[in-house]
């Protein structure tokens, strides 16, 4: 089946350290997303990409960055990782112009 | 700012009713509309997309657009334990046809 993956699954680190997570989909989408979710605070868009070339700042990207190896693979990078970026975080897919998404399973990342 | 507003609830409705979950956006501009159900500790799943006035219906889903209201709503007719979760509306606009995602409605379906 044609899927969004996201790796780690859960990653517990501490306050400075540099985390890296991943995204890979066989979707064959254009369009990728990195999202996280807060309680209470729904999903806000971190960064999105349309192609290899084009990548743009979403609502709160400060403190994050991101690289599109390829059509397939989106990566998220905490440089110094902080505990308010304690969260769940979703890949998302799209393609088309009713940009639909598609959400991979999401990493649970603790800061502490 | 794009805002997107739900009842946060929770909704409690007996199993066989008809749940009903608002939600209204403030961009005036707004292409696509999205009901999107997430079970606890999981991932959104996509189940409706509308994008013109008026009703789409998917099984026991029914999405409802009003643009000049500026409201888009879901119906689930016959509500099933299974049912129970959070339901996320996302407005999708702009050139870059962003999706702006509301806080979700917990809905609780009582056997």
């Amino acid at each position: 089946d044609a899927d969004v993956t996201q790796t780690p699954r859960n990653r517990i680190t501490k306050t400075g350290k540099r985390i890296m997570l991943e995204c890979s989909q066989t979707k064959g989408h254009d369009r990728m997303y990195w999202y996280r979710q807060d309680p209470g605070l729904g999903l806000r868009l971190i960064y999105y990409s349309f192609d290899v070339k084009d990548i743009n700042k979403g609502e709160i990207s400060d403190g994050y960055s991101v690289s599109r190896q390829a059509q397939a693979k989106f990566s998220l990078s905490l440089e110094s990782a902080i505990p308010n970026q304690t969260a769940l975080y979703f890949c998302a897919t799209s393609h088309g112009s009713y940009n639909e998404q598609f959400f991979g399973p999401g990493t649970r990342l603790t800061v502490l | 700012q794009k805002e997107v507003e739900q009842n946060s609830g929770p909704l409690s409705v007996p199993e066989g009713a008809i749940a009903s979950l608002n939600c209204t956006y403030s961009d005036r501009g707004s292409q696509s509309f999205f009901w999107y159900r997430q079970y606890s500790g999981k991932s959104p799943e996509l189940i409706m997309s509308i994008y013109s006035n008026g009703d789409k219906e998917d099984g026991r889903f029914t999405a409802q657009l009003n643009k000049a209201s500026q409201y888009v709503s879901l119906l689930i007719r016959d509500s099933q334990p299974s049912d129970s979760a959070t339901y996320l509306c996302a407005v999708s606009s702009g050139s870059a046809r962003q999706l702006t995602f509301g806080s979700g409605t917990q809905l609780t379906v009582l056997p």
